[in-house]
């Protein structure tokens, strides 16, 4: 977890509010991205981010939104919170695109 | 779609013992393998990688062999210890270039080590 930190570690909102998880990494990696874990679906990744304001979909995009102004940080969105979003959300950067370092995740309840 | 998968999802061993993991793949393309390691609680820790003009690759305790010709990924782990204890991941790159690799990932096995 050497340089990312993720924030908040828990957090317990209702459905339809707005969420914000925050990724900040001391690594200065190009690439970042937001993953979600389930149990019986492993990984799966959300959106990821190639460069400050560069950002693509991944597998389980909706209902999500990203934004990278600075390269240390990348934020994920939930823009009105669903009980299907519980989850806990892990951040991982990479230098090259291959090897991925991730965060200590996010546990989020949404009731 | 391309997957990757798991042949068991649970592992006993006793420590001390020899541990071994598989994960299939079934994207050719693929030309990167990398082991995860997830303790409960935790994020997912890099293990050992691997890519595909190799066929093993090893560190400390840890080895990966790769078999391409049956699509074949495995982790093991020499002298398992009570710390080893956790879920492994085996994930691959698909072979993507472009602006950005992702990785996809196996649903994992969880290793226990028994007394």
């Amino acid at each position: 977890d050497a340089g990312i930190t993720q924030s908040p570690r828990h957090k317990v909102t209702e459905t339809g509010t707005p969420v914000t998880l925050r990724c900040h990494q001391t690594e200065n990696h190009r690439y970042m991205y937001w993953y979600r874990q389930d149990p019986g679906h492993g990984l799966r990744l959300i959106h990821y981010s190639y460069g400050v304001k560069d950002t693509d979909k991944g597998e389980v995009s909706d209902g999500y939104s990203v934004s990278r102004s600075k390269t240390e940080d990348f934020l994920l969105t939930l823009e009105s919170a669903t009980s299907s979003q519980t989850s806990v959300y892990f951040c991982a950067i990479s230098l090259s695109g291959n090897e991925q370092f991730f965060g200590p995740g996010t546990r989020l309840t949404v009731l | 779609g391309e997957s990757v998968g798991l042949h068991l999802p649970t592992l006993s061993v006793q420590e001390g013992d020899n541990s071994i993991i598989n994960c299939a793949y079934s994207n050719s393309a693929s030309d990167y393998f990398i082991w995860y390691k997830q303790e409960s609680g935790k994020g997912p820790q890099f293990i050992i990688d691997i890519r595909s003009n190799m066929d093993k690759r090893q560190g400390q305790r840890v080895t990966v062999l790769l078999n391409k010709t049956v699509k074949h990924l495995s982790l093991q782990i020499a002298a398992t210890q009570p710390g080893d204890s956790a879920v492994y991941f085996c994930a691959e790159n698909g072979g993507q270039g472009g602006s950005a690799r992702q990785l996809t990932f196996g649903s994992g096995t969880q290793l226990t080590v028994l007394p």
